[in-house]
């Protein structure tokens, strides 16, 4: 059963614009989300990560946002730059339950320059 | 940050062999380590949990006597694929947490070839 879902499993931006990849997710519970982005080959890296008890969480070009009522997360980047190209994976933990981290199936970005 | 060292990046072998791979802390003591398995253009697909000094935890499905797993230390966890088979070919990637900190650091990776 996935927990997490992330429906678009491509997108495709041009560069300068918004990109906006989108992860939801059914257990109510989860407390603590996060954004990781993966190279062809390599391990996932940490990008973003926000709590339940806010909304939107800001880093330089990326942003996310969390609708609990929804529930549903966004991440944005913007300007996109075509080293963005890259797999997106949402995670969800609830850290009252333990270490358990619930990936969606990941979303591949292209930008195109 | 953080940092996790996991080798070998590739490895090739004949079916039957043992593999094992090696996935280190380099700057943190790793209480829980995770062992995740990529199949292409599939999402992460958590194997096992191990935490030091204790046995793993597998997810249902995975064989524990196939992928072995030891956690020996605060800093090392390693996965042996036991007698691989050209299905077991795929990206194995490890993690690694300290104490509950929501933050997972993550290998490079290894990728299997099992002929």
């Amino acid at each position: 059963d996935q927990q997490v879902k992330q429906n678009s499993p491509s997108l495709s931006v041009q560069e300068g614009r918004i990109s906006i990849l989108n992860c939801d997710y059914t257990n109510s519970m989860f407390d603590y989300f996060l954004w990781y982005k993966k190279y062809p080959a390599e391990g996932p890296t940490f990008l973003i990560s926000i709590s339940s008890i806010k909304d939107k969480n800001e880093d330089g070009r990326f942003t996310v946002f969390l609708n609990k009522s929804a529930k549903h997360l966004s991440l944005h980047i913007v300007p996109s730059q075509p080293g963005d190209s890259a797999v997106y994976f949402c995670a969800a933990i609830y850290r009252l339950a333990g270490n358990q981290f619930y990936f969606g199936t990941g979303t591949s970005l292209t930008v195109i320059p | 940050g953080a940092v996790v060292s996991q080798h070998p990046s590739r490895v090739i072998c004949k079916s039957g062999t043992s593999v094992k791979i090696e996935c280190r802390s380099l700057d943190f003591q790793a209480t829980t380590m995770f062992w995740y398995r990529q199949f292409p253009k599939q999402s992460l697909m958590l194997m096992a949990t191990s935490n030091e000094g204790s046995k793993a935890t597998y997810e249902q499905g995975v064989e524990k006597d196939k992928f072995l797993i030891n956690h020996a230390s605060l800093t090392l966890s390693t996965l042996t694929v036991t007698s691989a088979h050209p299905e077991d070919s795929s990206f194995y990637i490890c993690s690694a947490q300290q104490g509950r900190d929501e933050k997972l650091f993550f290998g490079s990776g290894t990728q299997l070839s099992v002929l």
